[in-house]
């Protein structure tokens, strides 16, 4: 297996564009995770997806941000409007199931401008 | 909300001495998950831990998790450095997401 796999491995955008990180968790792994991480709140839970359905989206920091998981094989996460705070790296995790070890991707680290 | 805490924030030691960080939760743990992150990485999971008072090797690494499953200690021997990287710890809340620590940034000396 390739493992987790994120794109755009780095994105530099503009203030007030939208943002869309994108995530393939590993086949057979049925919970989804997006984190967010930076030197000042370290790494930060923003949503969790099992079986495709938003359990606790409570990280979320704000109506700027989205996330949805269409399908077992696909999760995005967007932002929009995008702010020069919400530069971080952006970590997606899958796991096979409940109290097992994370497998996360290579993360996506974005710079707002 | 439950915390999970790490102590030291930094360690520099030299090549060949040892390293410990010690983990804490503000709540007794199912289970207990140790991370490493290498600088520029993504965080890879080491091991988990499940009983209470127990002691897992790996190699030079040695996990143990406290008597009343809220504490953990990572411990290093004879460090590398290949050792270089954060160490989390990680331990599930009610709904089974992990809480993360702050990290312990370990860096060695050659």
């Amino acid at each position: 297996d390739a493992g987790v796999i994120q794109s755009p491995r780095h994105e530099v955008t503009e203030m007030g564009q939208e943002v869309t990180l994108r995530c393939k968790p590993i086949s057979g792994h049925n919970s989804l995770f997006w984190y967010r991480q930076t030197m000042m709140r370290g790494l930060e839970l923003l949503i969790y997806f099992n079986n495709n359905v938003p359990i606790d989206d409570s990280g979320m920091p704000e109506d700027r941000f989205s996330a949805k998981m269409p399908n077992a094989s696909f999760s995005t996460l967007k932002i929009q409007p995008s702010e020069p705070r919400d530069s971080a790296v952006y970590f997606c995790a899958s796991s096979f199931r409940d109290n097992y070890g994370y497998t996360f991707g290579s993360g996506t680290r974005l710079t707002v401008v | 909300g439950q915390q999970v805490m790490q102590i030291p924030q930094y360690q520099h030691v030299q090549e060949g001495e040892d390293f410990t960080t010690y983990c804490n939760s503000s709540t007794t743990l199912s289970n207990i998950q140790w991370y490493k992150q290498r600088p520029g990485g993504h965080p890879v999971f080491l091991i988990q831990l499940v009983k209470s008072g127990e002691v897992k090797k790996q190699k030079r690494l040695t996990f143990q998790f406290g008597e009343a499953k809220k504490n953990s200690s990572l411990h290093i021997t004879a460090t590398q450095t290949t050792d270089v990287g954060t160490y989390f710890c990680a331990g599930p809340d009610s709904s089974y997401k992990l809480i993360f620590g702050s990290g312990t940034r370990l860096l060695v000396r050659p």
